[in-house]
């Protein structure tokens, strides 16, 4: 079965220093691995996804991700963080067992990110 | 660019009582997704439809129904409501294809007293 762990509940930082939220996977096959963001009482907002090709995804506000297949790892970064960052972040990957292929998501990462 | 679309926003109902929930996927989106999120938990998934079809089920209580019409829109049936059932109710659209994104609406937030 398909699965994400974040072993992180809550990662702080400083305004303005690198953030990274980490994110570990266990597939059979080859990963389908996405990233989200959670507002509070708001939708999932997707950030980026590795499918193949290069182990360093760029996505939406800055982030970026880096899957390295050895350590099963696909962490999330951010060079600067901002206080906007501030909000529940989930890593999810694909399950194709069954048709549809549902997300499965990661317990979820609460960055909170100080002035 | 047209998003997901969920309503009603917000539902408040008693115990034993009914209710729907809608949902309104991103246009030629072939799948749409249903998930159940508690407070302080991440997103669990209830059920999936792939072109009117159902196509996967998870941990969807015997009590919830779900079905998508030929609009392509999905309806949540929630019957027999318990407090347990409290919580945010999430649908998502996307291309089948494992590269595809899938695409959140704002969700509908249920409180049953």
């Amino acid at each position: 079965a398909q699965s994400v762990a974040q072993p992180e509940d809550q990662v702080n930082v400083a305004e303005g220093n690198p953030l990274t939220v980490k994110c570990t996977y266990s597939v059979s096959g080859n990963p389908y691995l996405f990233w989200y963001v959670q507002y509070p009482n708001r939708g999932l907002q997707f950030l980026l996804k590795y499918i193949t090709g290069d182990n360093l995804v760029k996505g939406s506000y800055g982030f970026e991700a880096e899957f390295n297949k050895s350590q099963t790892s696909f962490h999330l970064k951010k060079p600067s963080a901002l206080v906007s960052d501030s909000a529940l972040y989930f890593c999810a990957v694909r399950d194709f067992e069954n048709q549809g292929g549902k997300l499965i998501f990661g317990q979820g990462t609460e960055l909170s990110v100080k002035p | 660019a047209a998003g997901v679309i969920q309503s009603p926003r917000h539902l408040i109902k008693e115990k034993r009582e009914t209710a729907t929930l809608k949902c309104y996927p991103i246009p030629r989106h072939d799948t749409v997704y249903w998930y159940q999120q508690g407070p302080g938990q991440d997103p669990q998934f209830l059920i999936s439809f792939y072109e009117k079809m159902q196509s996967d089920k998870g941990s969807i209580p015997d009590r919830f129904s779900a079905q998508q019409f030929s609009d392509y829109h999905s309806e949540l049936n929630m019957s027999s409501l318990e407090l347990g059932d409290s919580a945010l109710y999430f649908c998502a659209s996307s291309f089948q294809g494992g590269d595809s994104p899938l695409h959140f609406g704002n969700g509908t937030r249920l409180t049953v007293t």
